[in-house]
């Protein structure tokens, strides 16, 4: 139980396109899903947090008009990618909790499988 | 906000041999305490976890020991086995919050 999956696992865009991934919980309903980027050899940087139903929290210095987050639904969010440029170029992982993890005194955080993004 | 370092960043076992992960941690509030393996080109998989209640967990060849004083806590793998080659991360949080905080990661080989 507990799987998180991503879509899709790997893109190459053209600069200046704009690219959707998208994040679901399969087995479980998460009410917050977390957006993370990973450059090569480094840390997972949290790039926002994403509540059902309203709008995403991002972190410091992430530029919201630029990372669209979209959390639709109790099984989906998305990251949309605007404008790509090869900098945006990473690995973006996405990770979810179940909405009855509080309740149940559950802490853990269930990780998808990452989506490695080229932009040329 | 939560400061997160790992120590060391790389670590190089010959297989057999005991691997020991330590994370320091800024926030005395952290009361959640998980350790994340990431093989490359995966997400992070929690490998295990304890809570600021307990000093110490086992599960099978990990364990994890927890220092709330000092504000530190490791991983500890025994008998390493070539398949525990990966980065592996801490994540200490205050369950008053959503989000984890990474650590820098250490880099762990396992030689055969």
């Amino acid at each position: 139980g507990a799987v998180v999956s991503q879509h899709p696992s790997r893109v190459i865009c053209k600069s200046g396109t704009s690219v959707k991934i998208e994040c679901r919980s399969l087995d479980f309903q998460a009410t917050t899903m977390f957006w993370y980027r990973q450059f090569p050899k480094q840390s997972l940087m949290l790039m926002a947090t994403s509540n059902e139903g309203s709008k995403a929290t991002y972190e410091q210095g992430v530029e919201k008009d630029k990372f669209l987050i979209n959390h639709a639904s109790l099984t989906l969010s998305t990251l949309t990618v605007t404008s790509a440029h090869p900098e945006d170029s990473s690995f973006y992982i996405c990770s979810a909790r179940d909405s009855l993890a509080g309740v149940r005194g559950l802490y853990e955080q269930y990780f998808g499988p990452g989506t490695r993004l080229t932009v040329t | 906000g939560e400061n997160v370092e790992q120590h060391p960043s790389t670590l190089s076992v010959q297989e057999g041999d005991s691997a020991v992960i330590k994370c320091t941690y800024s926030d005395s509030a952290s009361n959640y305490f998980p350790w994340y393996k990431q093989e490359l080109g995966k997400g992070p998989q929690l490998i295990i976890d304890i809570r600021s209640n307990v000093g110490e967990k086992k599960d099978q060849r990990i364990a994890v020991t927890l220092n709330k004083t000092a504000k530190h806590f490791s991983l500890h793998i025994t008998e390493t086995q070539p398949e525990d080659s990966a980065v592996y991360f801490c994540a200490p949080k205050n369950t008053g919050f959503q989000k984890l905080v990474f650590g820098t990661g250490t880099r762990l080989l396992v030689s055969p």
